[in-house]
């Protein structure tokens, strides 16, 4: 049973153009989204995150939006560059255990 | 800062052996996390320790995996014996917890096991 689930496997995105994630959660325990960035043969490294009482974050060129009554949220990278290509990862935490559930994953690829 | 290391960063073993990973968390962090990255499921959480001592260990395949950290600077991860469908990445993470919350994990660059 996945709570936490990230459909699109990849993504492809031009140079300068917006990139937009997504993930989708089952459970209402979740209190905490996060998202992390990882790069090949490195391990995930925490990018940014949104409590559950927030619907907007912005960080930068990053914007997590969370939809609570859709359970869903959505990371925002804008303007896109090369060095943004990587597989990014949805994270959910449980507010009883503080569990981190992650999601499958999806790899961005951003083109000169 | 050295980061959460792992080791091996390679294990290629036959079926039926026993491995051993290792993980030496970041400094000062008292909550250890082992988690296995497939294509299919991404990442799952396998166990997690805070202070030393093992929290949940729901996400333990079977019984041929086991988990221990015999202090607050080293744990090992042993799969025993070891079949083909476990071949995976297996990635360390450690974080601080404290009252009002937990920090963001920190993962370590990962074990890529292959079983042939």
């Amino acid at each position: 049973d996945q709570q936490v689930k990230q459909n699109s496997p990849s993504l492809s995105v031009q140079e300068g153009r917006i990139s937009i994630l997504n993930c989708d959660y089952t459970n209402s325990m979740f209190d905490y989204f996060l998202w992390y960035k990882k790069y090949p043969a490195e391990g995930p490294t925490f990018l940014i995150s949104i409590s559950s009482i927030k619907d907007k974050n912005e960080d930068g060129r990053f914007t997590v939006f969370l939809n609570k009554s859709a359970k869903h949220l959505s990371l925002h990278i804008v303007p896109s560059q090369p060095g943004d290509s990587a597989v990014y990862f949805c994270a959910a935490k449980l507010v009883d255990t503080g569990k981190l559930i992650f999601g499958q994953g999806t790899t961005l690829q951003v083109k000169p | 800062d050295a980061g959460v290391i792992q080791s091996p960063r390679h294990e290629v073993t036959e079926m039926g052996q026993e491995v051993t990973l290792r993980c030496k968390p970041i400094s000062g962090h008292n909550s250890l996390f082992w988690y296995r990255q497939t294509m299919m499921r991404g990442l799952e959480l396998l166990i997690y320790f805070n202070n030393n001592v093992p929290i949940d260990d729901s996400g333990m395949p079977e019984d041929r995996f086991s988990a221990k950290m015999p202090n607050a600077s080293f744990s090992t991860l042993k799969i025993q014996p070891s079949e083909p469908r476990d071949s995976a990445v297996y990635f360390c993470a450690s974080s601080l917890l404290i009252a009002g919350g937990r920090s963001p994990l920190h993962f370590g660059n990962g074990t890529r096991l292959t079983v042939t």
